[in-house]
């Protein structure tokens, strides 16, 4: 058990709908970032926040945004959904803004399948 | 952007065999990294290696970090059947741009039928 929590584990919903994911780090890490796990795509950087603001963002598309919220837990919010946001969607967490370790840890990840 | 090539993209495996998977970049990182994802689970870190030419051990596990800074690899000693899952490489610059790691596609490791 890494510590970090996401809800839901499945979410099936159609095309043109919103979602919201949702993540809670573990206890004490500041930074939450957002990856996107595609068939044969790996793990894509999404977005990073550090103690509720945004600190870098990958490809993340203009239908997606995400916030962290004082408390530290972290929402992505994903919209006008399309067959290939299927995805599974992982959050992880580190103590620090920029992670000078490279150890993440992540959570089980919420798995997206759009209709 | 940064991109890292991973290789193979699967192997099968029998019980007790070694397995060697690489990655490769166009560009340098000052820390490698090796995780493992087990089915239904996230990404775990296996092995961080931070000075080229490091090569460390955790267990069966041997990764090292390339003198050019710009390759790793990882080898699994005697393989078990629960090694099976997604290896990742990730490489890693201390205030890079793209929350910091970029990883490979992954090589699947399964077992042999």
């Amino acid at each position: 058990d890494s510590g970090v929590t996401q809800t839901p584990k499945h979410l099936i919903t159609a095309t043109g709908q919103r979602v919201t994911l949702r993540c809670s780090p573990r206890s004490g890490d500041l930074s939450v970032y957002w990856y996107q796990q595609s068939l044969d795509q790996g793990l894509q950087f999404l977005i990073q926040y550090y103690n509720g603001e945004e600190r870098a963002k990958g490809n993340i598309l203009e239908r997606f945004s995400a916030q962290q919220f004082p408390d530290l837990h972290s929402e992505l919010n994903l919209s006008s959904l399309e067959l290939g946001d299927s995805a599974l969607y992982f959050c992880a967490s580190s103590p620090r803004a920029l992670t000078n370790t490279g150890e993440l840890f992540f959570g089980e990840g919420s798995r997206l399948t759009v209709l | 952007g940064q991109q890292l090539n991973q290789s193979p993209q699967s192997m099968f495996i029998q019980e007790g065999e070694d397995v060697s998977m690489n990655c490769t970049s166009s560009s340098i990182f000052n820390t490698w990294l090796w995780y493992k994802q087990d089915p239904g689970e996230g990404p775990v870190l296996l092995i961080a290696l931070y000075k080229a030419g490091e090569l460390t051990s955790n267990g069966r596990l041997t990764a090292q970090f390339g003198i050019t800074r710009k390759d790793s690899f990882l080898n699994i000693s005697a393989s078990i059947p629960s090694d099976v899952g997604i290896y990742f490489c990730a490489g890693h610059n201390y205030g890079g741009s793209q929350g910091n790691l970029i990883f490979g596609k992954g090589t699947k490791l399964s077992v042999k039928p």
